[in-house]
């Protein structure tokens, strides 16, 4: 199965910081990465698809990137309501994987 | 709007079976490939298992050993997972979801509320 390793598992962070997440395959996935947002007691939402593309209805504030087998989600901006579980998935192949998330929580 | 509404949970003895099912609405459920993914209460996510729009490719995570089997019925709209041998590990919020696009794998856009499944005696 491909690992997916996932930087840092939580970080403090304040309104209007920016935040960068790292997510690194054990193996190539190509482009074959997306990015979700766990509000508590909610179920998950995608953010960014095929590593760097923004999902509709998604602020512009997010956006991805990769290089090689190692991507990265960052949020310009941080606010209020960004504060959450963020996880990388690889859908290159089956089993798909999940990091193994980043708790964004308030300093 | 996508709908997708999740039942079949609750309480199960171990080595027991419970069957998942998923309503789908505000889509055209039969060209989009659909998948399960499960989360034990205070951990990550976990992909469980997908399905493509027409049950031609399907795939599950290894640590399922083939317990779990995921179907589907175009003609109700409706997404299963049947689960078998249950164990106390598959205790988790079990998610049906909708891939982004009909072709090319490229995220799951869409998410029902979950259903809870405990394996306890």
């Amino acid at each position: 199965d491909i690992q997916m390793t996932q930087s840092p598992s939580s970080l403090s962070a304040s309104v209007r910081d920016r935040v960068t997440i790292t997510c690194r395959a054990s193996q190539t996935i190509s482009s074959y990465l997306n990015w979700y947002q766990q509000r508590p007691g909610k179920a998950p939402k995608l953010l960014i698809y095929a590593a760097s593309s923004l999902q509709s209805g998604v602020p512009s504030r997010f956006s991805g990137s990769r290089s090689g087998t190692e991507f990265t989600l960052t949020i310009t901006s941080l606010q209020p309501e960004d504060f959450a579980t963020y996880y990388c998935q690889q859908s290159y192949t089956t089993p798909w994987t999940f990091g193994q998330g980043t708790k964004v929580e308030i300093k | 709007e996508v709908q997708l509404v999740e039942s079949g949970g609750g309480l199960v003895q171990p080595d027991r079976s419970l069957r998942l099912s998923c309503v789908a609405s505000g889509f055209t459920f039969h060209d989009y490939a659909m998948h399960w993914v499960r989360q034990a209460p205070g951990k990550g996510l976990e992909w469980v298992s997908g399905i493509s729009w027409n049950s031609g490719n399907i795939g599950y995570a290894d640590s399922l050993k083939g317990r779990f089997t995921i179907s589907r019925d175009n003609a109700k709209n409706t997404l299963y997972l049947q689960m078998d041998s249950l164990r106390a590990e598959d205790t988790a919020f079990y998610y049906c979801a909708k891939e982004n696009f009909k072709s090319g794998t490229t995220g799951l856009d869409s998410w029902g509320q979950g259903t809870l499944v405990t394996v306890s005696s």
